[in-house]
């Protein structure tokens, strides 16, 4: 089945600066790649995602990246905010619907 | 999109009772649901797909005479945790995939054994 591995599992980066998770996945056949922040006790939220057909996506101060040559893809936040400090997790999605979390990345602004 | 809702938030029961979580697609009809466990400082790993009139789909390795599953209409999936014990406490969140491919996710039970 799908594995996907998720670093660095935690990052701390200074407020204004720019932060980058990277995920890589297994099965050649997932097609959709969507990151969530989760924050202490709330459910997963999706900040962005990006399908097989497309190499990136940019939403504001957020970027998606795809390489599926390589089998991987990374997150992207610029300017970083207090406000962005989570949990983030990227996920994949294989043929039979089921989408697979990576470990999780936990993101620190530091003001 | 697709608002789901799941009941009860919070729960704590006794080791060796059963508690059922709801999960509810309040706008959509879902013919598949599927059912995360996350323990704490940990990802999401999925437990079933819940299937609509017809038996859930076990991931390897999870339990289904413990964890029970109904899914008996297109709005309502039900996750039943039987003779509980403390290893069983976890958040347990549902899940929806929307009309174009987007997972919404309900807003998590979490269960506490003592």
């Amino acid at each position: 089945g799908e594995n996907v591995e998720q670093h660095p599992s935690t990052l701390s980066v200074q407020e204004g600066d720019s932060a980058v998770i990277k995920c890589t996945y297994s099965d050649s056949a997932s097609n959709y790649f969507p990151w969530y922040k989760q924050e202490l006790g709330k459910r997963p939220q999706l900040i962005i995602d990006v399908r097989s057909n497309v190499g990136e996506k940019k939403d504001q101060r957020i970027a998606v990246t795809l390489n599926k040559t390589a089998k991987h893809f990374s997150l992207h936040i610029t300017e970083t905010q207090p406000e962005d400090s989570a949990v983030y997790f990227c996920a994949a999605r294989t043929g039979a619907q089921k989408l697979v979390f990576g470990q999780g990345t936990r993101l620190t602004i530091n003001p | 999109g697709a608002v789901v809702s799941q009941h009860p938030s919070r729960v704590i029961c006794k080791s060796g009772t059963s508690v059922k979580i709801e999960c509810r697609s309040l706008d959509f009809q879902a013919t598949t649901m599927f059912w995360y466990r996350q323990f704490p400082k940990q990802s999401l790993m999925l437990m079933a797909t819940s299937n609509e009139g017809s038996k859930a789909t076990y991931e390897q390795g999870v339990e289904k005479d413990k964890f029970l599953i109904n899914h008996a209409s297109l709005t309502l999936s039900t996750l039943t945790v039987t003779s509980a014990h403390p290893e069983d406490s976890s958040f347990y969140i549902c899940s929806v995939n929307g009309d174009t491919g987007e997972l919404f996710f309900g807003e998590g039970s979490r269960l506490t054994v003592l």
